[in-house]
């Protein structure tokens, strides 16, 4: 089974500034996707980025970017100009591209972004 | 603007009492699905619906039912809540399963159930 791991609960970070949030991953498999999602106080799902396990290539979302290192099942995300709207809990996710896993998506267990003024 | 929606956003039931949320989307997706979140956990997918095809977790418990009568709509039944069962209920939906590109899962504000 895939786990997802986010050492970091908390991590805060000044206005304006660079923040970069780490995820690690387990899997035996080849083929994946990766994601990260964001969950403001007023609880909706957002996607932020997302990366796919075949492509070499960092996804880049504006302000959000991916450091994908394959070999070392790392996933972190990096917010360049941290903005007060960023401030939120991010939650990195793994979904298979097995058949037999559905859609599952496997989140880690989060880690709470604070954005200080 | 094309959505996933829930109602209620809040819902208390009593102990034992059968308890119904609601999804619905304008996305026409062809996936639904439901995830549990309790307090400061991450989400843990209960079941999910590719069209009719109902697709359960093996650790769901059986308490949790889910019906899709359209492609618009879904629902989470609890047959008899227990106070375990205090937790928000995400609903998520997508175009496909596994493609990439249509695979991306878009959320709902969620419902958050309290049991008395």
């Amino acid at each position: 089974a895939q786990t997802v791991t986010q050492s970091q609960p908390e991590m805060s970070v000044q206005e304006a500034e660079t923040v970069t949030l780490s995820c690690t991953y387990d899997t035996s498999e080849s083929d994946y996707y990766l994601f990260w999602y964001k969950q403001p106080p007023s609880r909706q799902m957002i996607l932020v980025i997302r990366q796919e396990a075949y492509k070499q290539q960092n996804a880049t979302e504006n302000r959000f970017s991916v450091n994908f290192q394959k070999a070392a099942k790392s996933f972190s995300l990096k917010i360049s100009d941290s903005q007060l709207g960023d401030a939120a809990m991010y939650f990195c996710a793994y979904r298979s591209d097995r058949e037999t896993s559905g859609s599952r998506l496997t989140f880690g267990e989060g880690t709470q972004l604070t954005v200080n003024p | 603007d094309a959505m996933v929606i829930q109602n209620p956003r809040y819902q208390v039931t009593q102990f034992g009492k059968p308890v119904t949320l609601s999804c619905s989307q304008t996305l026409n997706h062809n996936v639904m699905y439901w995830y549990q979140q309790k307090s400061s956990q991450a989400p843990k997918l209960l079941f999910h619906y590719y069209d009719k095809d109902f697709n359960n977790e093996a650790d769901t418990p059986d308490n949790f039912q889910s019906r899709r009568p359209n492609t618009s709509f879904c629902f989470l039944d609890i047959r008899s809540p227990g106070l375990g069962d205090a937790a928000m209920y995400l609903c998520a939906t997508s175009r496909d399963r596994r493609r990439s590109g249509t695979d991306t899962q878009y959320f709902g504000p969620g419902t958050r159930l309290t049991v008395l």
